[in-house]
């Protein structure tokens, strides 16, 4: 049964700091890798979506980086902004069709 | 392209009730999914559907909660006499393809409250 297990579970950092945010799974044979940001009462945003073939995928002042052999992701913030506080979620696409998400980080990012 | 839309957003029943979540897939896509986020925890996989067909339930709870896409209008998830633990939020995802290939496009949810 594949897990998926997000540290830290919150973060908090001055703007303009550069951060770094884990994703690990127990079960490498997935599809891809999808970051996403959920804001207050609203839906989920993908922000990156790295394929298994892929090392990183970049998006603008975020990096994505998959290390499936040995079940790890990280997600990559340059240059923070207080814009960028909200929950970061992981989530793998594996055996079918369902998306297996993290519990998520909660990123705050203090002006 | 005005994305997923669901609705309501906020919905309040009784113990008993029938609660209809409702979804509208992003235009040109013919592929939803379902997921339920419980208070302090992750989004859980419901169900998957296509035009008319479900793909996979295997996350549908076995008795009250039942799901359809059909030809025409949006995806509906049903569940007949909820309770207190069915209080979630859920949310609904399309994509043009199946899941395994490329991004899921997410709705704002719907916040169910069970009093």
């Amino acid at each position: 049964k594949q897990e998926v297990t997000q540290i830290p579970a919150a973060l908090s950092v001055p703007e303009g700091e550069n951060l770094v945010l884990n994703c690990s799974f127990t079960d490498s044979a997935i599809y891809n890798l999808q970051w996403f940001r959920q804001d207050p009462g609203k839906g989920l945003t993908s922000l990156l979506l790295i394929q298994s073939s892929q090392r990183e995928q970049t998006s603008g002042r975020l990096n994505a980086s998959l290390d499936k052999s040995s079940g790890r992701s990280t997600l990559y913030i340059a240059a923070s902004q207080p814009g960028d506080s909200a929950t970061y979620l992981c989530a793998v696409a594996a055996g079918g069709n369902k998306l297996v998400f993290g519990a998520g980080t909660i990123l705050r990012v203090k002006s | 392209n005005a994305g997923v839309m669901q609705n309501p957003r906020h919905l309040v029943r009784r113990r008993g009730q029938e609660a209809r979540l409702r979804c509208s897939p992003m235009k040109g896509h013919s592929h939803v999914y379902w997921y339920r986020q419980l208070p302090e925890e992750g989004l859980k996989f419901m169900v998957y559907l296509q035009k008319e067909n479900i793909i996979d339930e295997s996350g549908m709870p076995k008795e009250r909660f039942s799901a359809e896409f059909p030809k025409e209008g949006p995806s509906i998830l049903r569940i007949q006499q909820v309770v207190r633990g069915d209080s979630a939020a859920y949310f609904c995802a399309s994509s043009y393809d199946r899941a395994t290939n490329e991004k899921l496009f997410f709705g704002s949810g719907t916040q169910l409250s069970v009093l």
